[in-house]
């Protein structure tokens, strides 16, 4: 157990919905990271957090935004989903601001079906 | 450019036979290296890192890697795999950037 919690497990939405994941990062770390990961295109990071503040920015579509509140959880909003969005969405924490020496702890991720 | 190369798609080995990952990156300066397990429908679990010192680095589950500068490499090596090794594991660099780079992985098979 990493420490880092993300919900729901599971979620099943039809095309053009919008949904919600959430990630609660472990005690005491400050950086959110999100990823997605699919079967075609692997690992691919998505957006990273540092205490509240955006920090960078990867291969995150403009139908998906994020957000950081003061108690440090995250959020991962999806909208006007479409079939391919379907994936495993991964929520991971550091310490740091994602110096390259920061350690990620990764959680058991959210599991999207978009049919 | 920054990259994580893990020539090996899948692997498959016996049970109690050895294992070796390769692990290729591509990065200017001094690397931060990591190595993660992913069990299937499970996140990703931090198996060891390498970020200065001693070449050889051991981590959780028996698991070892070296640290080879002149190859760029750092590749994950185990004595005796067991069944419940079998799972995706990924190498990824830590950048000067503000992000981590992960490999494609590799997919191991343990076969009895």
């Amino acid at each position: 157990d990493s420490g880092v919690t993300q919900t729901p497990k599971h979620l099943i939405t039809a095309t053009g919905q919008r949904v919600t994941l959430r990630c609660s990062p472990r005690s005491g770390d400050l950086s959110v990271y999100w990823y997605q990961q699919s079967l075609d295109q692997g690992l691919q990071f998505l957006i990273q957090y540092y205490n509240g503040e955006e920090r960078a920015k990867g291969n995150i579509l403009e139908r998906f935004s994020a957000q950081q509140f003061p108690d440090l959880h995250s959020e991962l909003n999806l909208s006007s989903l479409e079939l391919g969005d379907s994936a495993l969405y991964f929520c991971a924490s550091s310490v740091g601001p994602g110096q390259r020496t920061d350690t990620q702890y990764f959680g058991p991720g959210t599991r999207l079906t978009v049919l | 450019a920054q990259s994580v190369t893990q020539p090996d798609i899948h692997i498959t080995v016996s049970e109690g036979a050895s294992l070796e990952l390769r692990c290729n990156y591509s990065y200017g300066a001094t690397p931060y290296l990591f190595w993660y397990v992913q069990s299937p429908g499970q996140g990703l679990q931090l198996l060891l890192k390498y970020f200065s010192g001693d070449t050889l680095v051991q981590g959780i589950k028996g698991f070892e890697a070296e640290f080879k500068r002149s190859q760029s490499s750092f590749n994950l090596r185990k004595p005796s795999v067991h069944w419940s090794d079998a799972a995706e594991y990924f190498c990824a660099v830590g950048t000067g950037g503000f992000k981590t780079i992960f490999g494609a992985g590799t997919r191991l098979f343990v076969k009895a």
